[in-house]
């Protein structure tokens, strides 16, 4: 079975561009969570979608929004970039079905903002 | 929110040799606690979980224990390899929430 994917692996934006970064969950998983890894922070949530719905937000401002289509593949966009969102963005998919918590991890998209 | 705090934040160790890693949490209704390693330049791996209602589970070389009343839980690997060098990351799934909080990651290296 195919595990999580993320397109691209790389990008390269100047500050104030916007960035759309796509995920493809586990063939059958239907939640899709978000985090961002950096250096200082270390891994933290962003959102996470459940049946195209959002169903949990971190603490990151509203430049960042996300959206999951009807085949459970999410995307994520953050417009007006800044310097401080270089990071490696992940995306994590879980089954989602009762008392399932386990979430699997695709590579990662690894934003630099310059 | 929940925190989680993980020691150490780097450990080294001979080939051979055990590596114990410690995380304590604040969420008294955490009921899911995973472990992940994480090479360079990839994403995270689940290696091992643990549910509240276990206090130990062992898989091969790796094996997890917690303590739900002093609310920390460690991870062991024993006889470790060189292919056991990595960052190790401990995470909680709290009852609020659909998310995991992650400790801050221990940077294991493994010398041969």
């Amino acid at each position: 079975k195919a595990g999580v994917t993320q397109t691209p692996r790389y990008l390269i934006k100047t500050r104030g561009q916007q960035v759309t970064l796509s995920c493809s969950p586990i063939s059958g998983h239907r939640s899709v969570s978000w985090y961002q890894q950096t250096p200082g922070q270390g891994l933290q949530f962003l959102f996470e979608y459940f049946s195209e719905t959002q169903r949990n937000k971190g603490n990151f401002p509203g430049r960042f929004s996300g959206r999951q289509f009807s085949n459970s593949r999410s995307e994520m966009n953050v417009s007006t970039l800044e310097l401080g969102d270089s990071a490696l963005y992940l995306c994590a998919s879980s089954l989602k079905a009762s008392g399932s918590y386990e979430q699997y991890f695709g590579p990662g998209t690894r934003l630099t903002v310059t | 929110g929940e925190n989680v705090e993980q020691h150490p934040s780097t450990l080294s160790v001979q080939e051979g040799d055990s590596a114990v890693i410690k995380c304590t949490y604040s969420d008294s209704a955490s009921n899911y606690f995973p472990w992940y390693k994480q090479e360079l330049g990839k994403g995270p791996q689940l290696i091992i979980d643990i549910r509240s209602n276990v206090g130990e589970k062992k898989d091969q070389r790796i094996a997890v224990t917690l303590n739900k009343t002093a609310k920390h839980f460690s991870l062991h690997i024993t006889e470790t390899q060189p292919e056991d060098s990595a960052v190790y990351f401990c995470a909680t799934w709290g009852a609020a929430g659909n998310k995991l909080t992650f400790g801050g990651g221990t940077r294991v290296l493994v010398k041969p």
